[in-house]
């Protein structure tokens, strides 16, 4: 397996512009959590997927952000607009659910390489 | 507010010594915990992982656990200069949200 595909690996933007971010998880993980990384607030958790379903958003900063998951192997993160204060880097990351997976594997999650977000 | 948290560091340990590492989490109903390893510019990568009370051995890594206590550690025997990098504490809840601390960085002294 190729692991967590992320793109795009690096994205420069201007204030107000919308930014999306793409994330293809492993085959057969049914959990994907998207995570936002900054010096001062470390790896946030902006929201979390089981079976293509949101199951928590309460991470996500504002209604600038939003998120998807139309299929088992393709989730979009979205800002619209995007501020300076969004520059971070976004991991995507994926896992077996742990009813799946028993109690050796559960909640073992799985990080794409990540996408590093600047707004100018 | 469900929390996980650690010193942030710098831990200095001497190449070679035992480099201690540790956690506190806030919601008692959470059922898996897991150390990642973090190297500048990469993505985090699990080290180990741990559902039980007590302790869990892969080579020169010990996690322990202490749900009474809501504590979880990390030895690292023999450190090796490639162990200097960030740890990151993770904790999953019962309803699979996993949150992370936000790390220690560690460096091991040549």
């Amino acid at each position: 397996d190729a692991g967590v595909i992320q793109s795009p690996r690096h994205e420069v933007t201007e204030m107000g512009q919308e930014v999306t971010l793409r994330c293809k998880p492993i085959s057969g993980h049914n959990s994907l959590f998207w995570y936002r990384q900054t010096m001062m607030r470390g790896l946030e958790l902006l929201i979390y997927f089981n079976n293509n379903v949101p199951i928590d958003d309460s991470g996500m900063p504002e209604d600038r952000f939003s998120a998807k998951m139309p299929n088992a192997s393709f989730s979009t993160l979205k800002i619209q607009p995007s501020e300076p204060r969004d520059s971070a880097v976004y991991f995507c990351a994926s896992s077996p659910l742990r009813l799946a997976s028993g109690i050796s594997g559960a909640n073992v999650l799985t990080f794409g390489a990540g996408s590093r977000l600047t707004v100018l | 507010q469900k929390e996980v948290e650690q010193n942030s560091g710098p831990l200095s340990v001497p190449e070679g010594a035992i480099a201690s590492l540790n956690c506190t989490y806030s919601d008692r109903g959470s059922q898996s915990f897991f150390w990642y390893r973090q190297y500048s510019g990469k993505s985090p990568e699990l080290i180990m992982s741990i559902y039980s009370n007590g302790d869990k051995e892969d080579g020169r890594f010990t996690a322990q656990l202490n749900k009474a206590s809501q504590y979880v550690s990390l030895l690292i025997r023999d450190s090796q200069p490639s162990d200097s990098a960030t740890y990151l504490c993770a904790v999953a809840s019962r309803d699979d949200k996993i949150i992370f601390g936000k790390g220690t960085r560690l460096h091991i002294l040549p």
